[in-house]
């Protein structure tokens, strides 16, 4: 069946620290992609998405772009901040529209 | 627009007993469904309405898990009875139509003694 892999967490960056989040899917169909943040004592929130291959979502500094190749949809952020700290989670929907997620990766970001 | 409101927060119950769980989604939403992290590994989907006829469940896990839409409007998960590995944050979402993104509840931390 359809699943997700990302890097397992957590990610402990400095203030300004180029940021990368490694994700991969496997996929019968062709899938929406997703990045859905959770901050500290909150919900889900979808931080970004794409449709189909080569489209790139942005969103708050942060981008991933759909690779069909490779079957990825990397999380990357130039400079991040204290304020990113948060578990990320990558995702994909396919066929039918239940998301299918991955274990999620913890950012921790130090001034 | 108030968003996907879930209650309560936090339950913390014994094993046997029983929790219910509500869900309200966003005002106008049709698509409602029910996810579940348990001990920080991946979030996984139980279920899905479409106004109150459930479209898929089959993430449920088993038959103590009860879930309900009447009316189309609030859900419930009903869990009877609760079992230790029935711990973890439950997470409701809702959607306008199957093409937009879901928008997520807090989510309820259940706690099986």
């Amino acid at each position: 069946g359809d699943s997700v892999t990302q890097m397992e967490g957590p990610v402990t960056l400095s203030e300004e620290a180029f940021l990368t989040i490694n994700c991969t899917y496997t996929a019968t169909g062709y899938p929406s992609l997703f990045w859905y943040v959770q901050y500290p004592g909150e919900g889900l929130q979808l931080l970004l998405k794409a449709t189909k291959a080569d489209d790139k979502g942005s969103n708050k500094g942060f981008e991933a772009t759909y690779r069909k190749e490779t079957t990825s949809f990397h999380l990357e952020k130039g400079s991040v901040q204290v304020s990113d700290s948060a578990v990320y989670f990558c995702a994909l929907s396919d066929r039918d529209d239940k998301l299918i997620f991955g274990t999620g990766t913890r950012l921790q970001v130090f001034p | 627009e108030a968003g996907v409101t879930q209650f309560p927060s936090h339950s913390v119950i014994e094993k046997g007993q029983t929790v219910t769980l509500r869900c309200d989604p966003i005002s106008g939403h049709d698509n409602l469904y029910w996810y579940r992290r348990v001990m920080g590994k991946e979030i996984k989907f139980l279920l899905h309405f479409v106004k109150e006829s459930k479209q898929d469940e089959s993430g449920m896990p088993n038959n103590r898990f009860l879930a309900e839409r009447t009316g189309g409007t609030y859900s419930t998960l009903k869990v009877q009875p609760a079992e230790l590995e029935d711990s973890g944050v439950y997470f409701c979402a809702s959607s306008q139509d199957f093409r937009q993104p879901q928008h997520f509840g807090d989510g309820t931390r259940l706690s099986i003694l």
